[in-house]
């Protein structure tokens, strides 16, 4: 099956700061999501990205696709403990089958 | 509105032994299926899709199988288990036209001893 790279694989930070995670394919992708998996739970939808060099936003979670998409990341600013899970890129490269990132694991300090 | 039900929660089973995990989707219509499964602290690994019944295609060669005998139902199973299909399996389902998101039923831990 195809691969899709994520990093970091572990992010631990003091509430109030900022996160990233990043996913990158070798291959060109029709569209990517990002979930959301808290402990024990099954992933949850957050957004899908399409279009080359989108941006969108969701509050404190600003999602971008890059120019050649190829590559996408999750951004959140001002972190809360609220936001404690995993966060998963799942990349498609024909709009039907996603291959999901391994994941970055978000642990927020208060 | 559409909910997907799987089963059993937790699942025991020593090496060797069949298995059969079920899945059902309710509320939606001819919706793309998925079986992934997630190894403790890792990502999900895509097993099986299906755009409809008794049409699957498998993404790693493996000791599982899947099968759809009906539009809004999809089998996991294996002959017989070997230590390393313990996981979580996770199913989910998609429709064209609604964000192709995926939704996820609660999951089976499956532990093979």
């Amino acid at each position: 099956g195809q691969q899709v790279m994520q990093i970091p694989q572990y992010q631990h930070v003091q509430e109030g700061e900022d996160f990233t995670t990043y996913c990158n394919s070798s291959t060109t992708l029709s569209n990517i999501q990002w979930y959301k998996q808290r402990p024990g739970g099954h992933p949850v939808f957050l957004i899908q990205l399409v279009k080359s060099g989108e941006v969108k936003k969701q509050k404190r979670l600003t999602f971008q696709f890059g120019e050649a998409k190829k590559n996408s990341s999750l951004h959140i600013t001002a972190t809360q403990t609220t936001d404690v899970g995993t966060y998963f890129c799942a990349a498609s490269y024909n709009f039907n089958k996603f291959y999901f990132g391994s994941g970055t694991k978000l642990n927020v300090k208060p | 509105s559409q909910t997907i039900h799987q089963w059993p929660a937790t699942l025991v089973q020593p090496v060797g032994s069949p298995l059969s995990l079920e899945c059902t989707v309710e509320g939606t219509s001819n919706p793309n299926l998925y079986w992934y499964r997630q190894a403790a602290g890792r990502g999900l690994q895509l097993l099986f899709y299906s755009v409809g019944i008794g049409q699957i295609s498998s993404e790693v060669p493996q000791n599982l199988s899947a099968s759809r005998p009906q539009d809004r139902q999809f089998i996991l199973s294996s002959k017989k288990l070997l230590l390393s299909d313990s996981g979580f399996y996770l199913c989910a389902w998609s429709v064209w036209g609604l964000d192709e998101k995926l939704f996820f039923g609660s999951g089976t831990q499956l532990s093979v001893l």
